[in-house]
């Protein structure tokens, strides 16, 4: 692994099903984030995690949870999902307080 | 709450010649980081330039550097001998501080055309 990988690359789902996209770094960055990139919309901010044991609420948290058990792992759940979660979900890190974020590939998800 | 305005959802320029795409913020901090990411159709993000706000010195990449004007909280970006390679999306973001936690805020991005 070099770098940050997400999994799935894409995925169809139905709605009111549980997903879960993960997301791992090999970077040993302490800060992790989750982004949905809408069209016209940019890039928003759905969580993040400062350091391991740690998670907090962006600027679009609601349908979405996160957890932070180690620092390399920073897994996205949508516990049922809607529609409007239809988005393309980037997951990125940083050491904090270097200040460059380090994205992932994406994950393209459909919810039907 | 701090913003990041890119006015311009699309620009194009000729193939080898200049372009400035503009990005405005509007904050109450003084010490931040200004960045522009690019994103291929690939839909990798990758780090075009950043800026710290306490350097007076406009950041500069090879072909590419900013404009960053503090006061007038404008950071816009400049690519020179435009190249096919350079069409992509051009994000500006702002990173702050609050209370420890290093949030981004990203604008709504601007699609650049480059023409052979």
């Amino acid at each position: 692994i070099a770098g940050i990988t997400q999994a799935p690359t894409s995925q169809i789902l139905a709605a009111g099903r549980r997903m879960t996209l993960r997301c791992t770094q090999d970077m040993r960055h302490n800060a992790m984030y989750w982004y949905r990139q809408d069209l016209g919309l940019g890039l928003r901010l759905i969580h993040y995690s400062n350091t391991a044991g740690t998670t907090g609420k962006g600027e679009v948290p609601d349908g979405y949870s996160v957890s932070r058990a180690n620092t390399d792992d920073f897994p996205l759940t949508l516990a049922s999902a809607v529609p409007s979660q239809t988005s393309v979900y980037f997951c990125a890190s940083s050491t904090g307080v270097e200040d460059t974020q380090y994205f992932g590939p994406g994950t393209r998800l459909t919810v039907l | 709450a701090q913003t990041v305005t890119q006015s311009q959802p699309e620009m194009s320029v000729q193939e080898a010649e200049t372009v400035t795409l503009s990005c405005t913020y509007d904050t109450s901090e003084s010490d931040y980081y200004l960045f522009w990411y690019k994103q291929p159709p690939s839909r990798q993000m990758i780090l075009v330039i950043r800026q710290e706000a306490y350097k007076q010195q406009n950041a500069t990449e090879n072909r590419f550097s900013v404009n960053f004007q503090k006061a007038a909280k404008s950071f816009s970006l400049k690519i020179s001998d435009s190249q096919l390679g350079d069409a992509a999306m051009y994000f500006c973001a702002y990173r702050h501080t609050t209370s420890g936690t290093y949030k981004y805020i990203f604008g709504t991005g601007t699609r650049l055309k480059v023409l052979a």
